[in-house]
């Protein structure tokens, strides 16, 4: 399973775009890269995923480079409401390796 | 969202009574999973379901089991609560497995005194 690593904390104000940045050197050529957001007293949501170059939704983009030793989740314009945990996964398998969550990256919108 | 539901959604209990915390589903999703949530720990796996009576263990199953005897219901069940085992514990299904997203409860906080 292909360990990841992001930052333990991120502040920024309202109306910036915010990059997260996740490495996982050891992807493996199978392996998705998967992002969830979790709010204060909830349980995680998906977010979005990608496993090659660029992917975007409704809520954010995802940046792969060629290598795939690392993503970026972009969130544009952030507000207030945005100020979560986001968890960064790659490589999930079922009954093959365990499934790490980590401790994320707590993002924390100022006004 | 899947239609997932936590019981009871608190608990507060004594050092070395049984618990059973109960999971929900009513999407006909295989794959069922319990996590804790503590801080500085982030979300950790405890057991895992991957269909009827098939379950598996995850990083943290030390002090649980767990029962899946219908598709909808997955059980956790702590024998012999530990202070330890104070946390918030977040159930999760998935459809078909892998790298499929994974749909949460909304948790349930249990507290062992």
């Amino acid at each position: 399973l292909a360990k990841t690593t992001q930052p333990i904390s991120m502040d920024s104000y309202e109306g910036q775009e915010v990059n997260i940045t996740c490495s996982h050197n050891n992807i493996a050529t199978n392996d998705y890269i998967t992002w969830y957001q979790q709010f204060p007293s909830q349980g995680p949501r998906f977010i979005i995923q990608g496993y090659k170059t660029k992917v975007t939704n409704e809520v954010a983009s995802l940046f792969i480079p060629a290598d795939r030793k690392s993503s970026t989740l972009s969130l544009p314009r952030v507000s207030l409401s945005d100020t979560a945990v986001y968890y960064c996964l790659v490589g999930v398998r079922f009954r093959d390796d365990k499934i790490i969550f980590g401790k994320g990256t707590r993002l924390h919108i100022l006004p | 969202d899947a239609g997932i539901t936590q019981s009871p959604r608190h608990k507060v209990t004594e050092t070395g009574t049984p618990v059973t915390l109960r999971c929900h589903q009513t999407e006909n999703h295989r794959y069922m999973y319990w996590y804790r949530q503590d801080p500085g720990h982030g979300l950790r796996l405890i057991h895992y379901s991957y269909g009827v009576k098939d379950t598996d263990k995850g990083e943290v199953s030390d002090g649980y089991s767990v029962s899946r005897s219908k598709t909808e219901d997955f059980l956790l069940t702590l024998e012999s609560a530990t202070s330890s085992q104070t946390s918030v514990y977040f159930c999760a299904t998935q459809d078909r497995g892998g790298d499929n997203e994974q749909f949460f409860g909304p948790g349930t906080r249990l507290t062992v005194l």
